[in-house]
This record gives structure tokens, sequence and C-alpha cells, in this order.
């Protein structure tokens, strides 16, 4: 079955601390994985997106990496900002419709 | 970049009346439209994907004569919810399909049902 693992389910962060999210999943065959931010009552806003053969992308403070081998992505966010706290959600593409987690919850805290 | 937007942004309703949520690829052709439905802190759960000008193909359990999907053109999709009822109300978000590889989400539509 394909599956899309997130954790934690929810963090919270002193601003300006760095932080990491997880994300395993179980999608065969894989496309692509995408990491979206999803403010409350927003629709989700992609941050990255990457392919099998790639390692590593960022953009800006978030950084995301992606093992195919062991079917596993993080997010990675720098010097956090209160305009960081928002729910993020790793989405995984096959030959299927897209497979949702169901998000890592960041509160970013002054 | 591509933008998608949705009409409108939330909208409350009595129970019994049909609502329609219009969902916009503002700058792109969108051969394939997608509508999801969310629930508070849940994850986004698809309902229909729209090709323009044919019939839409719905998930399972999602009551196509409930939720009436037409898809005009290539940039324009709307979701109608027929006889509305509070369980009904959630958060509704469209997306547009510019490649097989990419969506774009629209902000998404609040609907209440009373």
């Amino acid at each position: 079955k394909n599956q899309v693992e997130q954790s934690p389910q929810s963090l919270i962060i002193l601003e300006g601390k760095n932080c990491t999210l997880q994300c395993n999943y179980t999608v065969s065959p894989f496309s692509n994985l995408r990491w979206y931010k999803q403010d409350t009552g927003r629709g989700p806003v992609s941050l990255t997106i990457m392919t099998f053969s790639e390692n590593t992308k960022s953009n800006g403070r978030y950084t995301a990496t992606l093992d195919a081998d062991t079917k596993q992505s993080s997010l990675h966010i720098t010097a956090s900002q209160l305009s960081d706290s928002a729910s993020y959600i790793c989405v995984v593409k096959g030959n299927t419709p897209l497979v949702f987690g169901k998000g890592t919850r960041l509160s970013v805290i002054a | 970049g591509a933008v998608v937007s949705q009409h409108p942004s939330r909208v409350i309703c009595k129970s019994g009346t049909s609502v329609k949520i219009e969902c916009r690829s503002l700058d792109f052709q969108a051969t394939t439209m997608f509508w999801y439905r969310q629930f508070p802190k849940k994850s986004l759960m698809l309902m229909a994907t729209s090709n323009e000008g044919s019939k839409a193909t719905y998930e399972q359990g999602v009551e196509k004569d409930k939720f009436l999907i037409n898809h005009a053109s290539l940039t324009l999709s709307t979701l109608t919810v027929t006889s509305a009822h509070p369980e009904d109300s959630s958060f509704y978000i469209c997306s547009a399909s510019l490649t097989s590889d990419t969506q774009y989400f629209g902000p998404g539509t609040r609907l209440t049902v009373l």
C-alpha cells in the first residue's frame, strides 16, 4: 500500500533555532517527492521537489534531502522565524494520484 | 509561477442549499484539475480528478451526485456541493496540473453549513 508517514506530528521550537522534519514513504514506483508549507486556512505552497536522482535541494532556509534507497526524506529549516509556523506536508508522486503525508505542525515561538 | 485561484475563499450557507466553488488557473491552461477536501488537522484527501471536456473521476466513497464537478474550459473547474449538510463543512482545495509531475494548489475555500 502506498503510504507517506511524517514525524513528528507536531513540534514547538524557539525562534532562531533549527529543526528537521522527517518523511518516510512506501510509494512505488517513485516519481518525485515534494515538501509543501500550508499556513492555517490556506492552500499548500511548494517548497522543494526532488526526483530519484537528487539527494538534496535548498530553497532559502529550507533544505530537503532524499534517500531513495531507504525511501526517506527530511526537511531542515534553518534559523526559524515566527512566520515558519505552519503545517509541512510531504507528498510523493508515483504512477497514481499524489500520496499525502498527514503533515507536521510546526510552531515557532518567541 | 503558476497561480491557481479559488472563489469564494469562505462561504456560510444553510443546510439544504447548494454551493458552487470555482477553481481557476490564472496564467496557464490546465488539462487536469483536482479537488481535495481537508478536515481540521488532517491531510488533504483527493475527492475527484477533473479533465477538461469529460466527466470527472471520483475517488471511492465520494458521492458524484453530491459533489458535482464541471470542467468547462482549460482554466476553470467548478465544484458544486448539492443539498449541503453540516457534515459537508470542510476546507475544499483545488489544484491544477501543468505537467504530469506538477500540481499547483489553490488557496482553498472554507465551507460552513449551518
